[in-house]
């Protein structure tokens, strides 16, 4: 199945500060690719749906100044956390579509934000 | 507002006993559903699916029943072995409608007792 490659796995910022998390499909071309939130012991939510070469859309709720999203080629999405404070600390997936993976999306492995 | 939820956060099973987990979801859009595996500061691993044009779907030892009037899905696991302990989230989409986005629900954690 696709591959979809997401780093870093951990990132421990200060507050104020903005962290990039990058997600890559190494194998196919993603059109869109899906980016969700984890809190602890909760669902995934999703945030926002990044479309190569055009705007995200956001998930009510999600503030599109907080997270950046831009999806500037076929292979990378990229979500940065502007002005992180400690209630971002969180974990973040990203996701793509693809009709050979069972399933039909495939997952990063997360990346593990923690805001001191 | 959670379109889909999974109301029993946790759930015990005896080894080699069936494992019944079950999903229910409000939009009546979504036409494809999913069941993922994950474990703590990984990703979601996917375990079986059914669209909405099948009531039941079968691989190995996981079966998915899906019940579109009551908008309720279940995942049976049987027998349950201990390495199946993980928490478990079904997830839906409106994908044969060309809709992207997935949706999950709150988690199951499962433990499988030896």
């Amino acid at each position: 199945g696709a591959v979809v490659s997401q780093h870093p796995s951990r990132v421990i910022c200060k507050s104020g500060t903005s962290v990039k998390i990058e997600c890559r499909s190494l194998d196919f071309q993603a059109t869109t690719m899906f980016w969700y939130r984890q809190f602890p012991k909760q669902s995934l939510m999703l945030m926002a749906t990044s479309n190569e070469g055009s705007k995200a859309t956001y998930e009510q709720g999600v503030e599109k100044d907080k997270f950046l999203i831009n999806h500037a080629s076929l292979t990378l999405s990229t979500l940065t956390v502007t002005s992180a404070h400690p209630e971002d600390s969180s974990f973040y997936i990203c996701s793509a579509r693809d009709s050979r993976t069972p399933g039909g999306y495939t997952f990063g492995s997360g990346t593990r934000l923690t805001v001191v | 507002d959670q379109q889909v939820k999974q109301n029993s956060p946790s759930l015990s099973v005896q080894e080699g006993r069936i494992s019944i987990l079950n999903c229910d979801y409000t939009n009546s859009m979504f036409d494809y559903f999913l069941w993922y595996k994950k474990y703590p500061a990984e990703g979601p691993t996917f375990l079986i699916s059914i669209s909405s044009i099948k009531d039941k779907n079968e691989d190995g030892r996981f079966t998915v029943f899906l019940n579109k009037s009551a908008k309720h899905l279940s995942l049976h696991i049987v027998p349950s072995q201990p390495g199946d302990s993980a928490v478990y989230f079904c997830a839906a989409s409106a994908y044969l409608g060309g809709a992207n986005n997935l949706f999950f629900g709150t988690g199951t954690r499962l433990t499988v007792i030896p």
